[in-house]
């Protein structure tokens, strides 16, 4: 069981707009920045949105996240085929659990 | 640009020891403030963080595996190495390096090995 909760799946439609949540508590997302990774089937994970909601260069302005309290948000505006991938949330973690931390990722579904 | 690229056994018999290596090609290991992780991945299951290390040699673990592990780095190699103890088959997993940068973000990625755990 991961310490960062997301929805196991999600689905939307070319050019809708989807969001992917990601909970968590005061000793991770409550007191840390968020990081969201996309993997694409059968590749490594790529940094997506990092310190709650900056981009790294090359990243689509479609993608944005948010943060509130001990809950964040990754949004995907536009969606697009090449969407379909895991996504996955990420926060340090100050308690024993340690350092990092994963939510169990959403398999986002483009229909 | 810096990539990482892992190597090492891709089947280790139980109760062994499982054994990677991480190359940085690219850059200097040694150069930025960054730490170096292993991060792992069982076959259909989520992301697993295993530990890190700083190029001073400091270190941090997951506490549910810091008994069976060990992170090491060579910079004279540009290298950084996970060694995962009394494995089972349960450690059955692809195997990430990942630096852990300035943006406090894993930002480069190697593409990962498959490690299966079988006699």
């Amino acid at each position: 069981q991961s310490v960062l909760t997301q929805p196991p799946s999600a689905s939307g439609t070319p050019g809708q707009r989807v969001t992917i949540s990601c909970s968590g508590s005061s000793s991770n997302i409550g007191s840390n920045t968020v990081n969201w990774y996309q993997q694409l089937p059968g590749t490594a994970p790529k940094l997506l949105i990092y310190s709650n909601n900056q981009r790294p260069s090359g990243v689509p302005d479609r993608f944005s996240g948010s943060k509130s309290g001990t809950s964040a948000s990754l949004a995907i505006s536009g969606l697009q085929s090449e969407d379909e991938a895991d996504y996955y949330c990420a926060a340090w973690d100050d308690s024993l659990n340690g350092p990092w931390v994963f939510g169990g990722g959403t398999k986002l579904t483009v229909l | 640009q810096v990539q990482l690229q892992e190597s090492g056994p891709g089947l280790v018999k139980p109760s062994q020891t499982l054994s990677l290596t991480c190359t940085v090609s690219g850059g200097s290991i040694s150069s930025g403030s960054y730490y170096w992780s292993w991060i792992r991945q069982p076959a259909g299951k989520g992301l697993e963080w295993i530990g890190r290390i700083y190029t001073s040699g400091s270190t941090n673990y997951n506490p549910s595996l810091k008994s069976r592990v060990t992170i090491s780095v060579d910079t004279s190699k540009n290298q950084f190495s996970l060694k995962l103890s009394s494995v089972t088959a349960a450690d059955t997993a692809v195997y990430y390096c990942a630096r852990d940068g300035e943006i406090g973000a894993f930002d480069i990625w190697g593409q990962g090995t498959m490690v299966t755990v079988s006699s």
